[in-house]
């Protein structure tokens, strides 16, 4: 069975460009999850998405947002982006009524120059 | 906000000795997990223990919960330089996954 993978590895950004990254959940999953880990940092909630609609929201501002598509596969988009933003940001994925047991891909290292 | 938090943040031991981590948190849990990762990858589950046991196994992997106290513990025994790497803790409630900010474990061969 396929884990999450995620798109690209690492992107690099200039300061106000969007950055656009991609996660596929583990077939048959249905939830996903964005997460933020600055260096050195535990991971910050960002966005849960599930049957294509936005469930929870983590304490980021709006330029923070995504999506869901029909296959269950998802985007992040960060626009206006600063240099803070830097991090990598990870991708995970669950059953609907599962939410507890997340299924992790190998992340994206954005960096914003 | 981080729920859990971890102590030590770092910790360096030889291999062949065990490794304690601790967890705290502060609402109450279903459960709590410990994750395992690898220098700035993805994390990997390791662990699962439900807010009704109070120990579990797995390997060289002892997990305890003080649910009173609001406090788990991960124990590695016997550790390899394989097992360097960040752990972290993870209480779930409702719907939502919350880490806490991990301890960094150098296992020196």
């Amino acid at each position: 069975e396929a884990g999450v993978t995620q798109s690209p590895t690492h992107l690099i950004k200039t300061r106000g460009q969007q950055a656009t990254l991609r996660c596929s959940p583990i077939s048959g999953h249905t939830s996903v999850y964005w997460y933020q880990q600055a260096l050195g940092l535990g991971l910050q909630f960002l966005l849960w998405y599930d049957e294509g609609e936005e469930r929870n929201r983590g304490n980021f501002p709006p330029r923070f947002s995504g999506r869901q598509f029909p296959n269950y596969s998802s985007e992040l988009n960060v626009n206006a982006l600063e240099l803070e933003d830097s991090a990598l940001y990870l991708c995970a994925s669950s059953h609907r009524w599962s939410s507890y047991e997340q299924y992790f891909g190998p992340g994206t290292r954005l960096t914003v120059t | 906000s981080q729920q859990g938090e971890e102590d030590p943040q770092a910790l360096s031991i030889q291999e062949g000795e065990n490794a304690t981590m601790n967890c705290s948190y502060k609402t109450s849990i279903n459960n709590l997990q410990w994750y395992r990762q690898n220098s700035g990858r993805g994390l990997v589950h390791l662990i699962l223990i439900r807010s009704n046991e109070r120990e579990k196994h797995s390997g060289r992997l002892r997990v305890t919960l003080d649910t009173s106290k609001k406090s788990s513990s991960l124990l590695i025994t016997a550790s390899r330089a394989a097992d360097t790497a960040s752990y972290f803790c993870a209480t779930s409630s409702g719907d939502k996954l919350t880490f806490g900010t991990g301890t960094r474990l150098a296992v020196r061969p």
